[in-house]
């Protein structure tokens, strides 16, 4: 079974300030990892995910995430944040064995990123 | 390309009654998963469908159905609405094989 932990429920940060939140994972299989931001009223919006290769990977909107695997963490940055990335993000694993074969994600309870002038 | 799109928006249900959702994968996708999210135990997986044919499930009573059509648009029948029902209600679809998921806008359903 995996499960994923999302250690801050609220981030507040001012605008052009770098950000991070965290996402630890506990799996006893290979996982792909994924980062989703949800603004109000709209679904989820993929941000980056981590399938295998290099370690840190890029995404849209100035994002990025390190995926390391001896502290089973894949947190998000971004160095320099807008009040346009006021949102929830949501931190999500799946199984790599089913991950082709299943629609399953595990998702943490989210971050609300809350960006102040 | 169209996205995932989800009917209705939003919903109004008192308790007791049942209600459907409906959602329209993205051309070409066969899977399609739902799912729940309240503030209190976010997101949650509630069933995946794929060829017609459920093939995962989440943890969550049997008043929870679903089934897909054969050009892959799926719904999902919520019966004896309870208060604690009300969420919004996300799908996803994604090509059979492939690891990335998209989202629909979702349904906000409120029990009164």
């Amino acid at each position: 079974a995996q499960s994923v932990t999302q250690l801050d429920s609220q981030v507040p940060v001012f605008e052009e300030a770098p950000v991070e939140l965290r996402c630890n994972y506990s799996s006893s299989v290979s996982v792909y990892l994924f980062w989703y931001v949800q603004y109000p009223n709209q679904g989820l919006q993929l941000l980056l995910k981590y399938l295998s290769g290099s370690t840190l990977v890029k995404g849209i909107n100035g994002f990025e995430a390190e995926f390391n695997k001896s502290q089973t963490s894949f947190h998000l940055r971004k160095p320099s944040v807008h009040i346009s990335d006021t949102a929830e993000y949501f931190c999500a694993v799946s199984d790599v064995e089913r991950s082709g074969n299943t629609g399953k994600l595990i998702f943490g309870q989210g971050t609300t990123l809350q960006v102040k002038p | 390309k169209a996205g995932v799109t989800q009917t209705p928006r939003y919903l109004i249900k008192t308790r007791g009654q049942q209600v459907t959702l409906s959602c329209s994968p993205i051309s070409g996708h066969r899977s399609v998963s739902w799912y729940q999210q309240t503030p209190g135990q976010g997101l949650q997986f509630l069933f995946e469908y794929f060829s017609e044919t459920q093939r995962n499930k989440g943890n969550f009573p049997g008043r929870f159905s679903g089934r897909q059509f054969s050009n892959s648009r799926s719904e999902m029948n919520v019966s004896t609405l309870e208060l604690g029902d009300s969420a919004l209600y996300l799908c996803a679809s994604k090509i059979e094989g492939a690891n990335i998921q998209y989202f629909g806008a979702g349904t906000r359903l409120s029990v009164l």
